[in-house]
């Protein structure tokens, strides 16, 4: 079954704990992105990918950090979190070029940072 | 950065009813995205627009894409409890870098059986 799974679903942590959320895609595909949603704010793109060991700032990339060693995995890094990061995230991934291809998204890591 | 204005927000009607949300920017956009996110999900994609003027329909669902790429809309005929949840708009687009998408704020449907 084609998927992008996320770990963890739900994270509470405190503030300047260094924490990692993963992403992995089954699809082969070569974009992958993170995104944060916030009421009101719907998604906004934090960082992308469009293949291996190419990285590129989103709208919102402070606070993050990513890596893509593989094509498959794409994890989501906050060096020390602070409550401002507390939000869904989602990862997605495409094939090349989001634009009129579809963007299949995980289910979501509901974070808290007291 | 793009902007997409989804209106209304929120939006909560009766059974049978008819809806329309609308998505609009003042920047064009090369391709127009509609999701629909439940509790608990991501997003999964109900339609993609490429051309101005497209309509397409999906069952009881009605998409548009503005003459001028700048807008879009979604109408629904006859809601339906399943209906419910959030309807988002991407607006596709070429940056320095590749391509984006912009995702709108949302519009939360509840629809009362």
């Amino acid at each position: 079954e084609a998927q992008v799974t996320q770990n963890p679903r739900y994270l509470i942590t405190v503030t300047g704990k260094k924490l990692t959320v993963t992403c992995s895609q089954n699809m082969n595909h070569e974009y992958m992105s993170w995104y944060r949603q916030d009421p009101g704010l719907g998604l906004r793109q934090i960082y992308y990918s469009m293949n291996v060991e190419v990285t590129d700032k989103g709208d919102v990339p402070e606070g993050y950090k990513v890596s893509r060693k593989e094509k498959r995995n794409f994890p989501l890094i906050l060096e020390s979190p602070s409550p401002n990061q507390t939000s869904l995230y989602f990862c997605a991934s495409s094939l090349l070029g989001a634009m009129n291809t579809e963007a299949f998204f995980g289910q979501g890591t509901r974070l808290t940072v007291v | 950065t793009q902007l997409l204005e989804q209106s209304p927000q929120f939006l909560s009607i009766q059974e049978g009813e008819n809806l329309t949300v609308y998505c609009n920017s003042s920047s064009v956009f090369s391709s127009l995205q509609w999701y629909r996110q439940e509790p608990g999900e991501g997003p999964v994609l109900l339609v993609t627009v490429v051309t101005g003027g497209e309509v397409k329909k999906l069952k009881r669902l009605t998409f548009q894409f503005g003459d001028a790429r700048k807008d879009s809309s979604l109408h629904i005929t006859a809601a339906q409890p399943g209906d419910t949840g959030l309807y988002l708009c991407a607006g596709g687009a070429y940056n320095n870098a590749g391509n984006m998408l912009t995702f709108g704020g949302g519009t939360r449907l509840m629809v009362k059986p």
